[in-house]
This record gives C-alpha cells, structure tokens and sequence, in this order.
C-alpha cells in the first residue's frame, strides 16, 4: 500500500523567515511520481510540482524549492523568505502504478502553514 | 474556459435528501476522479472512470453512485445524507490512467448536510 506522511501538522513561522515542509512516502513500487500542492483559504487546490522517481535533481522555482531523497524517502519543501501569500495548507502527494492501473494520488494530511506578519 | 468544472460550488441540504453534483472537463482527459477532503483536510479518493468505465471504487456507501455519460462528464449522485456526508469533494481529471499524467482539480463542491 502507498502511504504519504506530513508529520508537521501546523507550522507558524513570522514573514520573511525560510521554512521546510517534511514529506515521508512509501511504496512498493519502483516508478512513481511525488506532487506537491497548495490550498489557500479559498480551497482550490493549486499544483506546485510534479516530479519522477527516476528524477532526484533538487528544482527550484522562484523562493519554492524541493529536495527529493529516495534514500530516505523523502520530498521536502522549502519556502525562502516566506510571505503571508504563503499561508495556506500544503499537501504531498504520491502516484504510482498498481495492479496495472492508476491509483490515482494519495495524500498526506496537509501541513498547514501560517506566516505572520 | 475552465478546464474541469463542478456544480454547484455550494450545496446545502438536510439528512436524508438525495442530490447530485455535476463534473465536466474540457480537455479532452480519457480518466476522470472523485476526491472526497474531510472537516480535518484529509483528501482521499472515492472514484476514478477511465473512458467511462469505473476503474476505482474505494470503500464507499453504497448510497454514493457515480455516473459517467461520456468521457466528458463524470456526476456524482448521494443517496440519503447524513451528517458525515459533509465535505469539500473535488473532480479531478488526468489525460490517462498512467501515473505521469498530471492531474487537474476542479474548484470543488462544499456539501453541508445539516
């Protein structure tokens, strides 16, 4: 079974400071790709990335970067000089192949992300 | 135009009544999804319909029944509703049933069941 696990359930952190969000994921599968998303308070889901298991280039766009380890399982998500912009909830997500077809995405639970003026 | 459209965006209803909420994608996507996001956020998937035919069927009641006329639509019909019925639930559509697709959500429907 695949699992997707976002241990930091709120994170407050005052504007303009860096902050990294944690995600653990498991799977049985070897091709798989990792998404992260946003959530702003009104609810739309915006996609942040996509990236492949095959793939362990660290991307960076703008103040949003990402550390992919398959070592340890993990794609972490860094803000730099984060904004209140930033505030919102944050998901991990996981896509692999199973049994021949999609399994569509698993979730973490979210990490939600407070930056205070 | 929006890629993958939900109706309606609000729907408040008392137990025990029946309704439907409506998903349409104008990109030509093959696979479509239903995603349920709980009180606590937690967002998991429901349904998935590949070409019009159910793919994924979590462990849902009964009471929930997708329909999908055509690749293009996929509905999502509830049967008797009860209080934990309410959510946020989001469409999601994908080119195909192959994990490097992207997917694209719809803005969401936020049932209340009071």
């Amino acid at each position: 079974a695949q699992k997707v696990t976002q241990a930091q359930t709120e994170i407050s952190v005052v504007e303009k400071e860096d902050v990294t969000l944690d995600c653990v994921y498991e799977t049985r599968d070897t091709t798989y790709y990792l998404f992260w998303y946003k959530q702003p308070p009104s609810g739309e889901l915006v996609f942040l990335i996509r990236r492949n298991s095959f793939d362990e280039q660290n991307e960076i766009s703008g103040r949003y970067s990402w550390n992919f380890q398959k070592s340890t399982s993990s794609f972490n998500f860094t803000i730099t000089a984060s904004q209140v912009v930033d505030s919102a909830v944050y998901f991990c997500a996981l896509s692999a192949l199973i049994g021949g077809g999609a399994d569509g995405l698993t979730f973490g639970k979210g990490t939600h992300l407070i930056i205070q003026p | 135009d929006t890629a993958v459209s939900q109706t309606p965006k609000y729907l408040v209803t008392q137990m025990g009544n029946d309704k439907s909420i409506k998903c349409e994608q104008n990109l030509g996507h093959d696979t479509m999804y239903w995603y349920k996001q709980d009180s606590k956020k937690f967002l998991k998937i429901m349904f998935s319909y590949n070409n019009k035919e159910l793919i994924i069927n979590e462990t849902v009641p009964n009471r929930f029944s997708p329909k999908s006329p055509d690749k293009a639509h996929l509905n999502l019909h509830i049967n008797s509703l009860e209080l934990g019925d309410s959510a946020v639930y989001f469409c999601v559509s994908s080119e195909g049933t192959l994990m490097f697709y992207g997917y694209t959500f719809g803005s969401g429907t936020r049932l209340t069941v009071v």
